[in-house]
């Protein structure tokens, strides 16, 4: 869905390095989450949040923060990134008026890897 | 929290086949079961849902069924064409939330 856009799509960075990801949508939504991905593990929820002042932590917060800078913009931050932090990221939000509020609306992904 | 078992993790089949996919919960409170389809390098997109209240919803070639009382949910394709090729992904949220659990994932082969 282009109304959803990452920014970079793919990204190396080496160990111990500060680097972030970041997410902007047009789709007028509220809520917006930061999910990984690994292969056989499926999408894992880093975190979320449901309104510019809202940040809470998902299953897997541990070494990632995030930051809502506005309603349409939300970005994910490695402070010392780890090469098991080598995943595909995604931004997504939901809060249609128009499908299940429930719907999740995903970016493109970012490809990262820690070397 | 809630748990989704999903399963098979690969799933190979010959065009014009028929493919199940299965899903498990654990949070008796879900009430919304999404679909997502996945393909090569591209992001997760819904393909079909169903709330709790309804027991079977169907989309053309895809369909849905829901048992509330087993806690189990299953997406069907039906004729399968090498363009359903991809990582299928179930979720179930737990009433009023809107954190999704995803399950593992899919990987659903179709050969021509």
């Amino acid at each position: 869905d282009a109304d959803v856009t990452q920014t970079p799509r793919n990204r190396i960075t080496k160990t111990g390095k500060r680097i972030m990801l970041e997410c902007s949508q047009t789709k007028g939504h509220d809520r917006m989450y930061w999910y990984r991905q690994d292969p056989g593990l499926g999408l894992r929820l880093i975190y979320y949040s449901f309104d510019v002042k809202d940040i809470n932590k998902g299953e897997i917060s541990d070494g990632y923060s995030v930051s809502r800078q506005a309603q349409a913009k939300f970005s994910l931050s490695l402070e010392s990134a780890i090469p098991n932090q080598t995943a595909l990221y995604f931004c997504a939000t939901s809060g249609s008026d128009r499908s299940p509020q429930e719907t999740q609306y995903f970016g493109p992904g970012t490809r990262l890897l820690v070397l | 929290g809630e748990n989704v078992e999903q399963h098979p993790s690969t799933l190979s089949v010959q065009e014009g086949d028929s493919a199940v996919i299965k899903c498990t919960y654990s949070d008796s409170a879900s009430n919304y079961f999404p679909w997502y389809k996945q393909e090569l390098g591209k992001r997760p997109q819904l393909i079909i849902d169903i709330r709790s209240n309804v027991g079977e919803k169907k989309d053309q070639r895809i369909a849905v069924t829901l048992n509330k009382t087993a806690k189990h949910f299953s997406l069907h394709i039906t004729e399968t064409q090498p363009e359903d090729s991809a990582v299928y992904f179930c979720a179930a949220n737990p009433g009023g939330s809107y954190i999704p659990t995803f399950g593992r994932g899919t990987s659903l082969i179709v050969h021509p």
